[in-house]
């Protein structure tokens, strides 16, 4: 069974700094998707980025960005000059015959 | 764009009865729905694939009987909890799949809390 895993249960960071949150998984598949997700207190799932895996670049949306390893089957998430709105839990997750794999989160705090 | 909005968000129920939850995909057709579980800090556990006019998909280890699944309609599936324990008591989160987009990009209703009490 594929799985996804999320190595850091909380992280924090100072608004205005750069935070890295990282994410692995294991797949036998060349060709998927990978996806971070923000769920904030609301609870209600954001769709923050998504990577194809037969995309060699790294994808970008304004302050988000990735670091995808395909090789290493890392799947880390950067997110650039934090801000007090980025407070959430954020979920790794990975495509698979049509179905979502969840990593088990990161709870990301936000300093002012 | 891509709204999916659940009913009722918060519900409270005695032990015995059931409970239905509604996941409607508000301004596109959702060939397909997804129902997730959610227990309190943890992550999202797919509980059943449903496509619309077929009988749903459950994932290992959940009870179809005790969680049905009607996906009678392109905009709406509904989940029924019959016969509720306190165990039952969890966060239930729907998503649909824009039939414009791949199945992967799912759009994911508001989430139910369901208390048993």
């Amino acid at each position: 069974a594929q799985t996804v895993t999320q190595s850091q249960p909380e992280m924090s960071v100072q608004e205005a700094e750069t935070v890295t949150l990282s994410c692995t998984y294991d797949t036998s598949e060349s060709d998927y998707y990978l996806f971070w997700y923000k769920q904030p207190p609301s609870r209600q799932m954001i769709l923050v980025i998504r990577q194809e895996a037969y995309k060699q670049q790294n994808a970008t949306e304004n302050r988000f960005s990735v670091n995808f390893q395909k090789a290493a089957k890392s799947f880390s998430l950067k997110i650039s000059d934090s801000q007090l709105g980025d407070a959430a839990m954020y979920f790794c997750a990975q495509e698979d015959t049509d179905k979502l794999i969840f990593g088990t989160g990161t709870r990301l705090q936000v300093f002012p | 764009g891509a709204v999916v909005s659940q009913h009722p968000s918060w519900v409270i129920c005695k032990s015995g009865t059931s409970v239905k939850i509604e996941c409607r995909s508000l301004d596109f057709q959702a060939t397909t729905m997804f129902w997730y579980r959610q227990f309190p800090k943890q992550s999202l556990m797919l509980m059943a694939t449903s496509n619309e006019g077929s009988k749903a998909t459950y994932e290992q280890g959940v009870e179809k009987d005790k969680f049905l699944i009607n996906h009678a309609s392109l905009t709406l599936s509904t989940l029924t909890v019959t016969s509720a324990h306190p165990e039952d008591s969890s966060f239930y989160i729907c998503s649909a799949s824009h039939p414009g987009q791949e199945i992967y990009e799912q759009y994911f209703g508001p989430g139910t809390r369901l208390t048993v009490t």
